[in-house]
């Protein structure tokens, strides 16, 4: 059980396009996701949490205008990397959990999503 | 804030030996959860072990176990007769109710 889908796995694409990554949760209510960064050989660093229904919690340091996050649905949270540019290339990784900003449920992981731009 | 420190950045272990992996954590809370992820090449994180703060007893999965000495805020994994699929990435992490915050992570080797 608890089992979450991130989509695509690997994408590359040209400077200045928005890139959309897909985070699902298939057999449980996502209630709160979370959207992780991993330079290489580093740490996952927290990009921002969303609930479902609500505007994304964005980290100190991350730019919302740049990474748009959307969670309209309990099994769906999506990342939009907005005017990627070769910074932007990175491991993102998404990880969801039933129950609101007080739940002590686990956190699930998606499989990461590699983003390269050109 | 909650930090989790993992001072060892690669530990090496021979095939079938044990090693055990650092982590030191720190937080005002006393019911918390902490956790051992593992990260192989493919980046995936896997769930190892998990250990409740208000729990005395060490968790323990097959071939893993922790040290969790929450005086010292220390939680130690011990992995026994080590595997070559053991070599990854290992994360330390703490979680109460905020999301999961992790240590910067000890790569494992795992000699034949």
């Amino acid at each position: 059980g608890a089992v979450v889908s991130q989509h695509p796995s690997w994408v590359i694409c040209k400077s200045g396009t928005s890139v959309k990554i897909e985070c699902r949760s298939l057999d449980f209510q996502a209630t709160t996701m979370f959207w992780y960064r991993q330079f290489p050989k580093q740490s996952l660093m927290l990009m921002a949490t969303s609930n479902e229904g609500s505007k994304a919690t964005y980290e100190q340091g991350v730019e919302k205008d740049k990474f748009l996050i959307n969670h309209a649905s309990l099994t769906l949270s999506t990342l939009t990397v907005t005017s990627a540019h070769p910074e932007d290339s990175s491991f993102y990784i998404c990880s969801a959990r039933d129950g609101g900003r007080d739940s002590n449920q686990p956190q699930h992981f998606g499989d990461g999503t590699r983003l390269s731009i050109l | 804030a909650q930090t989790v420190t993992q001072s060892q950045p690669e530990m090496s272990v021979q095939e079938a030996e044990t090693v055990t992996l650092s982590c030191t954590y720190d937080t005002s809370e006393s019911d918390y959860y902490l956790f051992w992820y593992k990260q192989p090449p493919s980046r995936q994180m896997i769930l190892v072990i998990r250990q409740e703060a208000y729990k005395q007893q060490n968790a323990t999965e097959n071939r893993f176990s922790v040290n969790f000495q929450k005086a010292a805020k220390s939680f130690s994994l011990k992995i026994s007769d080590s595997q070559l699929g053991d070599a990854a990435m290992y994360f330390c992490a703490y979680k109460k109710t905020t999301p999961l915050v992790f240590g910067k992570g000890t790569r494992l080797s795992v000699i034949a």
